[in-house]
């Protein structure tokens, strides 16, 4: 079955820093794209955040560029998104996205980011 | 960035009749290599995004044959020839022909 799993989600006061990482597994993963695509609560999906099959290009959105980091070891077929100086605004599910075209999304990570 | 419009955003249906979802976006989602990176999902209660359509009116494998993508350049359209009950849920299109990828606010289907 093919499956994107995310996790490293939680709670965390602003300014502070999480680590989320998406194994994927009986699906093609090191010749593709990987996004971070996130949703708020009761609003649309946002994208955050894509990387190249071999690293050597990464995307980020306006919102998140300088805080969030995106990175992919293609050995363990992971991808991580490293978040820093987090915001209110970054509440959000967060969800790891397969190729240009989106064709599978995981199940999301919550991030909660409050005092 | 490329905006990306729907219409209507909310659109009440009776089962067994079709349904339209128009998506505009800003700009020409042309891309150099003459496609056309125009796709649309749909977000069941509680479940994440599926891709139904790819490519404005590529059908994804598991994607029922009532659903069917079409438009160019500006202006797509997603229709349901026949709603069932399991359609209910909200549509989003989103543009992948420019960075950042955009998605439309989404249109909630209800019955």
């Amino acid at each position: 079955e093919e499956q994107l799993v995310e996790s490293g989600g939680g709670l965390v006061q602003p300014g502070g820093s999480l680590r989320l990482s998406c194994v994927a597994s009986g699906i093609t993963f090191s010749p593709v794209w990987m996004h971070w695509v996130r949703q708020g609560p009761g609003k649309g999906p946002v994208w955050v955040s894509g990387i190249k099959s071999d690293g050597s290009i990464t995307k980020y959105a306006d919102s998140v560029k300088g805080r969030f980091t995106i990175s992919r070891d293609n050995a363990k077929n992971t991808l991580y998104l490293q978040m820093n100086s987090l915001r209110v605004e970054d509440t959000a599910v967060y969800y790891c996205v397969r190729t240009i075209g989106m064709d599978v999304w995981g199940q999301g990570t919550t991030v909660t980011v409050s005092s | 960035d490329v905006v990306v419009t729907q219409s209507p955003l909310s659109l009440p249906v009776t089962l067994g009749q079709p349904a339209s979802i128009s998506c505009r976006s800003s700009q020409s989602l042309v891309y150099s290599d003459g496609n056309t990176y125009l796709n649309w999902f749909q977000q069941r209660p509680g479940q994440s995004p599926r891709r139904l359509i790819y490519k404005v009116s590529n059908r994804d494998s598991g994607a029922p044959d009532r659903f069917s993508g079409s438009g160019a350049g500006t202006d797509f359209t997603l229709k349901i020839s026949r709603v069932e009950a399991e359609d209910v849920g909200v549509y989003y299109c989103m543009q992948g022909t420019y960075w950042p990828f955009t998605f439309g606010q989404g249109t909630k289907l209800e019955s």
